[in-house]
């Protein structure tokens, strides 16, 4: 059964700093490996999306890789602001249960003070 | 304009009610899901639609059912509702089956079961 963890659980930045958010995941027969970033109250917004094949995806501030063979995913964000705090989930879908099946970590929350 | 929007928003009922969620895609999309958040913030796939045919559907109380009358609709409908149902459930849909494509998330309903 796939598990999906993140960590750390919670993080606190000042403004401006790099950071980097894990993502591990138990079985490395996925299809593909997807963050998200949810702010309170609301639905989940997706960030980048990196098939098996891709070892990382880019989109402005932020970094995703993937290291397939050790179950492992980051997330970078560049010179981290206040708009960024929110929580990131990463979501994987696994060869034997279809595109479709995302299984979603525990979420890291981030917070980014002034 | 919202590409999935979810009715309602907020919803406080009372033990052995039946209720219904309703979602609906202007994104021209195939598959449809509904999610489910715990209290615990942990996100889990309940069902999933492709073009109106149900194609996933978890280890999910038969009290939970849900219907598609058309491709750009998805609602779920909760018989008997139990206190352990209280969560945020969330809608969602993708592109198609045929690839992984990004799953968009509608801004969720919070069910409070009194």
């Amino acid at each position: 059964k796939q598990e999906v963890t993140q960590i750390p659980a919670a993080l606190s930045v000042p403004e401006g700093e790099n950071l980097v958010l894990n993502c591990s995941f138990t079985d490395s027969a996925i299809y593909n490996l997807q963050w998200f970033r949810q702010d309170p109250g609301k639905g989940l917004t997706s960030l980048l999306l990196i098939q098996s094949s891709q070892r990382e995806q880019t989109s402005g501030r932020l970094n995703a890789s993937l290291d397939k063979s050790s179950g492992r995913s980051t997330l970078y964000i560049a010179a981290s602001q206040p708009g960024d705090s929110a929580t990131y989930l990463c979501a994987v879908s696994h060869v034997n249960t279809g595109f479709q099946k995302l299984v979603f970590g525990t979420g890291t929350r981030l917070l980014v003070s002034p | 304009d919202t590409a999935v929007s979810q009715t309602p928003k907020y919803l406080v009922t009372q033990m052995g009610n039946d209720k219904s969620i309703k979602c609906e895609q202007n994104l021209g999309h195939d598959t449809m899901y509904w999610y489910k958040q715990d209290s615990k913030k942990f996100l889990k796939i309940m069902f999933s639609y492709n073009n109106k045919e149900l194609i996933i559907n978890e280890t999910v109380p038969n009290r939970f059912s849900p219907k598609s009358p058309d491709k750009a609709h998805l609602n779920l409908h909760i018989n008997s509702l139990e206190l352990g149902d209280s969560a945020v459930y969330f809608c969602a849909s993708s592109q198609g089956t045929g690839k992984p494509y990004e799953q968009y998330f509608g801004p969720g309903t919070r069910l409070t079961v009194t």
